[in-house]
Formats: C-alpha cells, sequence, structure tokens
C-alpha cells in the first residue's frame, strides 16, 4: 500500500532533550516536506528535499535540522526542543514538487514541557 | 516569500447549499494552487488543484477557479453534504523556492 508513515504519533518530552520524528514513504516520491500545524496558522512548511542530499529551509526551520540520505526516509530533528515547538507534525512526499499531489503522513503530536 | 490568505475563517450553510471559500497570493511566481481537506483528528488530503495555465476545473461537485491577473482562487462546492464538513486549505506552490505555503483555513459546517 501506497503510503506516508510517521513515528512516534504522539510524543511528550521535557526542554532541551533531543529527539527525533521519522518519515518514511514507498512511493519513490522525490519531493518530501515537513510542515507544523499550529490553530489559526494552518500549515507552515518547516524544511524541505527536492532529492537525496539536497534539503532547504522552509518557512520556519529555526530549532529545526533534517537530513535525506535516502530517498524514502526524511526524518525531522529537534536538537534542543523549546515549548513553542509544541505543535501537530506533518510529513510530506510527490513525485515532483509544484504540481503532483502530496501525500501527507497521519501526524505527530508533540508536547513539549 | 509568498502571502496567501484565506477567507472566511468559518462557513456555515444549509445541506444542499453550495459553499465557496476564497484565497488570495500575493507573489506571481506561484504556479499550482492545491486545496485540501482535513476532517478532524486526520491527515490533510488533496481534494483539487489547479495549475497557474488553467482557469477553471471541476471535479463532480468541487470546482476551483483562478485568476492569475487578481491572484485569487477559489473553491466552489455544490450541493453540499453532511460529509463535507471539514477543514479546507488552500495552498500556492512558488516555482522560484520550491516551497508550499498555506492559507489559514476554513472550518465548513454542513447542516443537515
Amino acid at each position: 500500500e501506497a503510503q506516508v508513515t510517521q513515528n512516534p504519533r504522539y510524543l511528550i518530552t521535557v526542554t532541551g532533550k533531543k529527539l527525533t520524528v521519522t518519515c518514511s514513504q514507498n512511493m519513490n516520491h522525490e519531493y518530501m516536506s515537513w510542515y507544523r500545524q499550529d490553530p489559526g496558522l494552518g500549515l507552515r512548511q518547516i524544511y524541505y528535499s527536492m532529492n537525496v542530499e539536497v534539503t532547504d529551509k522552509g518557512d520556519v526551520p529555526e530549532g529545526y535540522k533534517v537530513s535525506r540520505k535516502e530517498k524514502r526516509n526524511f526524518p525531522l530533528i529537534l536538537e534542543s526542543p523549546s515549548p513553542n515547538q509544541t505543535s501537530l507534525y506533518f510529513c510530506a512526499s510527490s513525485l515532483k514538487p509544484g504540481g503532483d499531489e502530496q501525500f501527507f503522513g497521519p501526524g505527530t503530536r508533540l508536547t513539549v514541557l | 516569500g509568498e502571502n496567501v490568505e484565506q477567507h472566511p475563517s468559518t462557513l456555515s450553510v444549509q445541506e444542499g447549499d453550495s459553499a465557496v471559500i476564497k484565497c488570495t497570493y500575493s507573489d506571481s511566481a506561484s504556479n499550482y494552487f492545491p486545496w485540501y481537506k482535513q476532517e478532524l483528528g486526520k491527515r490533510p488530503q488533496l481534494i483539487i488543484d489547479i495549475r497557474s495555465n488553467v482557469g477553471e476545473k471541476k471535479d463532480q461537485r468541487i470546482a476551483v477557479t483562478l485568476n492569475k491577473t487578481a491572484k485569487h482562487f477559489s473553491l466552489h462546492i455544490t450541493e453540499t453534504q453532511p460529509e463535507d464538513s471539514a477543514v479546507y486549505f488552500c495552498a500556492a506552490f512558488l516555482y522560484t523556492g520550491n516551497q508550499f505555503y498555506f492559507g489559514t483555513g476554513t472550518s465548513l459546517t454542513v447542516i443537515p
């Protein structure tokens, strides 16, 4: 089944404790993105990747890192989480950027205390 | 960067009526405009999209129109049903930066 998976789905952590949210797609998509969703703000793009080893900042990259060592995986890393990173995070992928359907993962609800 | 504005933020319609959601964008380099539906607790899902070289696209009860000159695009849902109740997001893809910019969402309620 074609899908985008994320783990964990829910995470409660404390300020400063490094964490990684994994994202994987099995559709051989080139373009992958991370978004955060906050009430009243819609979805905001954090980072995106055009292909393996090609990543770039989105609209709100501060406090986040990503890597794309393999085409299928695009982990989101929070080196030192802070309470303002409490949010709902979505990973998404599409075959190509800008014109192909973006498939979203199920979301990760992160709470930073 | 791009700025996408979406209105209204909430919309209630009677079942069977039409619903219209409007978005504007600021950068003429945006060339792809998808619309997503997000049900409560679920992920966003694409319902329709339009490219900048097309003025209108229709898929059964859903249609999208694009006015490049005015930099606005709209989602039209006809013959609304209770299962259309959800949050709808518009987005614009800025090809010069390969980035997506989303509107702030419209919560649509269809009253049976």
